[in-house]
């Protein structure tokens, strides 16, 4: 059993649709990675969280560190957004990320 | 922020050739880098942690004879693919964190590895 699970896998939306993608590991953690990847491959680091809420532009992620559980939203989705989105998680004293399989999110305009 | 640049961006290869992939970071020193391959549709995989001045430490089932791994500097992790075959085409992709024992990691824009 994967340490991280994400889902959902696949997910097409609407341009304009509020997108959630969820996150859940089974591992104590410091911190909770989530990172975008675009089809040419390269990624980028979103979110680093470790409590709470974070919000970036029209990108929120939430964590809820009891139930082991984190949320990446995205709000008034746009084609641009179509890209993997992929939860990462160092599990406690270490700096070695634990991915999960990623999101394939796709925006239709 | 931070930054991480990996040369080349893109590599063909002949079967039975070596190939270096380098990854600076260009704004701050990291004393371990990360290593990644990344096959279609499927999520990273880490290789082996570089360590600055030191052996790197590979993942089960990584062969270190194969996949050279050097550390030169506090800026520079270079990962050689020896004697690479048609299986070893993949994405490769760097990381490194900021600081000692920091969990804000910094990642390479990647490496597409084709081997012909």
């Amino acid at each position: 059993k994967n340490e991280v699970e994400q889902s959902p896998q696949n997910l097409t939306a609407q341009e304009g649709e509020f997108i959630t993608i969820n996150c859940s590991y089974s591992v104590g953690i410091s911190a909770l990675h989530w990172l975008q990847q675009h089809p040419g491959g390269g990624i980028v680091s979103l979110f680093m969280l470790s409590s709470g809420k974070k919000k970036h532009g029209r990108l929120i992620a939430t964590i809820n560190i009891q139930e082991k559980h984190s949320s990446l939203h995205i709000t008034a989705s746009h084609p641009r957004d179509s890209a993997v989105y992929i939860c990462a998680v160092p599990p406690f004293g270490n700096e070695k990320l634990t991915f999960g399989t990623g999101t394939r999110l796709t925006i239709i305009p | 922020g931070a930054v991480v640049s990996q040369h080349p961006s893109r590599v063909i290869c002949k079967s039975g050739t070596s190939v270096k992939i380098e990854c600076r970071s260009l704004d701050f020193q990291a004393t371990t880098m990360f290593w990644y391959r990344q096959f279609p549709k499927q999520s990273l995989m880490l290789m082996a942690t570089s360590n600055e001045g030191s052996k790197a430490t590979y993942e089960q089932g990584v062969e270190k004879d194969k996949f050279l791994i050097n550390h030169a500097s506090l800026t520079l992790s270079t990962l050689t693919v020896t004697s690479a075959h048609p299986e070893d085409s993949s994405f490769y992709i760097c990381s490194a964190p900021q600081g000692i024992g920091s969990y804000e990691q910094y990642f390479g824009p990647g490496t597409r590895l084709t081997v012909t």
